[in-house]
Parts: structure tokens; C-alpha cells; sequence
């Protein structure tokens, strides 16, 4: 069955970075591809990237594009999403995703908060 | 960037009755729409990919249509496993891929 596991809720103050996990199983994580959706309390989701597992390659939302680094760690079938110069708008749920092929999430991480404050 | 449109906001309804979502897109995404489910503190839930298309395990009671820039989510019959807020999301065009602002479905 396929799983992706997120790590832990976060506490950050503003101006350093985050970085959160999503370990996937029960499917073949080289043909993957991973993106990244984040939602503010109340707010709409909001895609943020997305990486190809298989080449490494990379594309994220213009919005956050100078600050957000997805990586994959082949060995541990593991995702990682970096996001730097944090602010409080930046408070949010950051949930992981794959399966339909790139264009949508037809399976999600359980979610990881992420608190920027002072 | 594509804007995604869902209304009403909040739609009252009982069990058992039946419930209109709908989904405006700011321009053509042809049949590149999904549908999701999310209840309080979980994760989003996949319902209907292709504007149309059922993911595996979702009930029959729950249907997409549209195409362009309308598209709509019936719920036939509502249980009252039903009652969250849903979201729309077109990948037709990114990035980004963008979503709707949900519906939430209440009881009534």
C-alpha cells in the first residue's frame, strides 16, 4: 500500500529554514514524481514544486522559487523540502504527494506544521 | 497563472439529500481537473480525476462533470461521512498547478 510518512511539527523563527521528510513505501519510488503543497490555516491549498524522483529533476511555483530546495535521497526512499528566510506567512501545514503522475496527488503525506515565530 | 473559482463558499444540506459543487476556471483546462475531499486535521483525499473519473474506492454516490472552464461535483445522496470541505485543482497549465478556495458541505 502506498505510504508517505512526514516528519515532525516544526517551530522556527523568522529568517532561518526548514526542512521536512516525506519517506515513501509500497510503490516504486524511482518512477515517482513528489510535490509539495502547502495550506495556511483557513487559506486554500498552494502547489509548491515538485520533484522527479527518477532524474533528480526539479521545477517550483515562480513564488518560492528563490527559496524552496527539493532533494531525494535514493537510499532511503526519502523527500526532502527545504524552505529558507522563513516569515510568519509562511505558518502552514506542508503536506508531501505523489501518484497521479505529476499532475495531481492522489496520495498525500499526513501533513507536517511548520510555526514561524518570534 | 490559472484562478480556480469554486462556489457557494458553504453549502447547507441534509443527509440524504443532494449536493451541487461548482468549479470555474479563469480560462480552458479542458478535462484537467481533479476533486478533492478534506475533513478537519487530515490530509486532502483524492475523489475524481479527468473531471470525471472516480479514484479507486470512492463511492458511486460521488460524480464529476464539465469540461473548459465549468465543472461540477454531485454528491447523489449525502452521508454524513460527507460533511468536509472540498477542492478543485487544474493541471492543464503550470506551473503552477493551482487550487479553488473549497467549499465547505454542513449539516443543515
Amino acid at each position: 500500500q502506498m505510504q508517505l510518512v512526514q516528519s515532525g511539527p516544526e517551530v522556527k523563527k523568522p529568517g532561518t529554514s526548514v526542512k521536512v521528510s516525506c519517506k515513501a513505501s509500497g510503490f516504486t519510488f524511482t518512477n515517482s514524481a513528489v510535490q509539495w503543497v502547502r495550506q495556511a490555516r483557513g487559506q486554500r491549498l498552494e502547489w509548491m514544486g515538485w520533484i522527479v524522483v527518477g532524474s533528480g529533476n526539479t521545477h517550483y511555483a515562480q513564488r518560492f522559487q528563490q527559496r524552496v530546495t527539493i532533494i531525494r535521497d535514493m537510499s532511503t526512499s526519502t523527500v526532502y523540502m527545504e524552505l529558507s528566510s522563513l516569515r510568519s506567512e509562511d505558518t502552514a501545514v506542508y503536506y508531501c504527494g505523489a501518484g497521479g503522475g505529476g499532475s495531481y496527488l492522489g496520495y498525500w503525506g499526513q501533513g507536517t506544521l511548520v510555526t514561524v515565530s518570534s | 497563472e490559472i484562478v480556480m473559482t469554486q462556489s457557494p463558499a458553504t453549502l447547507s444540506v441534509s443527509p440524504g439529500e443532494r449536493a451541487t459543487l461548482s468549479c470555474r476556471a479563469s480560462q480552458s483546462i479542458s478535462s484537467n481537473l481533479v476533486w478533492y475531499q478534506q475533513k478537519p486535521g487530515q490530509a486532502p483525499r483524492l475523489l475524481i480525476f479527468g473531471a470525471s473519473t472516480r479514484a479507486t474506492g470512492i463511492p458511486a454516490r460521488f460524480s464529476g462533470s464539465g469540461s473548459g472552464t465549468e465543472f461540477t461535483l454531485t454528491i447523489s445522496s449525502l452521508q454524513s461521512e460527507d460533511f468536509a470541505v472540498y477542492y478543485c485543482q487544474q493541471h492543464h497549465n503550470w506551473p503552477p498547478w493551482t487550487f479553488g478556495q473549497g467549499t465547505k458541505v454542513e449539516i443543515k
